[in-house]
């Protein structure tokens, strides 16, 4: 069973520029996170899908971050501009709608300097 | 969401039984206690969960107390691989689906050869 899919797996930018992750999860899981994991910290979940809707974006910086997953299959993270405090692994992980386990990606490894 | 409290660190010596213990004091009726490793540079595998029974399974055996308010994860012959951040999380499945995945800073193992 393939796992879940991200990319880029490293990314440099330059404060105030833009920059996208895309994330494909396991077929057929209806879920799919987005985390924020800061160096030292455990992950800290930006945004929830439900297929393709949003379930909970309580923790998303919408100034700067969106989020979206068309078709309700793979999903692409945006920041708009980047700060420097954006310096993180953002994660992706999905699970089947009645299943119980996440599975996540390895993770994209944004630098912002 | 119900916390849980961990140590921050631990240390086992290869080949020997290790205890990583979770306080939930707050924990509700319906709360399964999940546990989550991650590997250096990797994205969290999901690990064990359970109710109120000990549960085991080919990576570790979970301990829950007879109150539910702590909990031990047992690894029963640590090996170097073993080294990661060990996550304990509270989720509730009543919760409507829409079950987050919440994660503290969670106790670094360090296994020594």
């Amino acid at each position: 069973e393939a796992g879940v899919a991200q990319s880029p797996r490293y990314k440099i930018i330059e404060k105030r520029q833009s920059v996208a992750f895309w994330c494909n999860p396991i077929s057929g899981h209806a879920t799919l996170y987005w985390y924020q994991q800061i160096l030292g910290q455990g992950p800290k979940l930006l945004i929830q899908f439900q297929n393709n809707g949003v379930v909970d974006d309580s923790q998303l910086p919408k100034d700067r971050f969106s989020a979206e997953r068309l078709k309700g299959v793979d999903s692409t993270l945006k920041i708009q501009p980047a700060k420097l405090e954006d310096s993180a692994v953002y994660l992706c992980a999905s699970r089947p709608l009645s299943g119980t386990e996440a599975f996540f990606g390895q993770g994209t490894r944004l630098t912002v300097v | 969401d119900a916390k849980t409290t961990q140590p921050n660190s631990m240390e086992s010596n290869e080949e020997e039984p290790v205890h990583l213990p979770c306080n939930h004091s707050t924990i509700s009726g319906t709360d399964y206690i999940h546990w989550y490793r991650q590997l250096p540079s990797q994205g969290p595998e999901y690990v064990i969960h359970g109710l109120t029974s000990n549960v085991n399974n080919r990576m570790a055996s979970l301990a829950i107390a007879e109150d539910r308010k702590s909990s031990t994860l047992i690894l029963h012959r640590a090996t170097l691989r073993d080294a990661a951040v060990y996550y304990c999380i509270l989720r509730d499945p009543l919760a409507g689906g829409y079950q987050k995945v919440t994660f503290g800073t969670g106790t670094k193992l360090q296994v020594i050869p």
